[in-house]
């Protein structure tokens, strides 16, 4: 079945350092791909997303890149800060017109930003 | 807009029991998805609904769990009787037009079995 791997599952790094989370997916027919970023004790939270339409987007100092070719997509954190510190989820899903495709979620990575 | 309510926040109770988890999703939004998170399995879809009609429920693990959806502002996911392994955080989320927006997700209960 379709699949989503994410790497690494725990990374450290000092704030005002990048911080970066890859993925990869199975379904070649996925184009959408959020990412979602989780603090403790919270639900998780929509903070960028990418179409299969365009290679890269980028939003104050978060940046999505996709591969399609490859089935990859990167999460780019720059400027880390300790409130960045959280567990970010990329996901995976094929978004139709008239119907509904399963999200499929990875397993999730657990950023700590070192002051 | 407040965002997709859940209550309870934390819920103890003893095996056997039932539980009712509760949540209200944003207004307009016509998915309603239940999740449930654990360390080992991960954000697992367990239902959704479209337009209050349940679409798919494969992610169900047992009879013992249901979900209703009687209106667009309101859904309940039910565990009868309750078990030890039914302990994890259950996340309620909302999204509008196929899911096209991604989702916005409510603050989750805790469920602890014991």
């Amino acid at each position: 079945g379709e699949n989503v791997e994410q790497h690494p599952s725990t990374l450290s790094v000092q704030e005002g350092d990048s911080a970066v989370i890859k993925c990869t997916y199975s379904d070649s027919a996925s184009n959408y791909f959020p990412w979602y970023k989780q603090e403790l004790g919270k639900g998780p939270q929509l903070i960028i997303d990418i179409r299969s339409n365009v290679g890269e987007k980028k939003d104050q100092r978060i940046a999505v890149t996709l591969n399609k070719t490859a089935k990859h997509f990167s999460l780019h954190i720059t400027e880390t800060q300790p409130e960045d510190s959280a567990v970010y989820f990329c996901a995976a899903t094929h978004r139709r017109e008239t119907s509904y495709d399963k999200v499929i979620f990875g397993p999730g990575t657990s950023l700590s930003v070192i002051p | 807009d407040a965002g997709v309510i859940q209550s309870p926040r934390h819920e103890v109770t003893e095996m056997g029991q039932e539980v009712t988890l509760r949540c209200k999703p944003i207004s307009g939004h016509d998915y309603l998805f239940w999740y449930r998170q654990t360390m080992m399995r991960g954000l697992e879809l367990l239902i959704y609904f479209n337009n209050n009609v349940p679409i798919d429920d494969s992610g169900m693990p047992e009879d013992r769990f249901s979900a209703k959806m009687p209106n667009a502002s309101f859904s309940t996911l039910k565990i009868q009787p309750s078990e030890p392994r039914d302990s994890a955080v259950y996340f309620c989320a909302s999204s509008f037009q196929h899911g096209h927006y991604g989702y916005t997700f409510g603050s989750g209960t805790r469920l602890t079995v014991v």
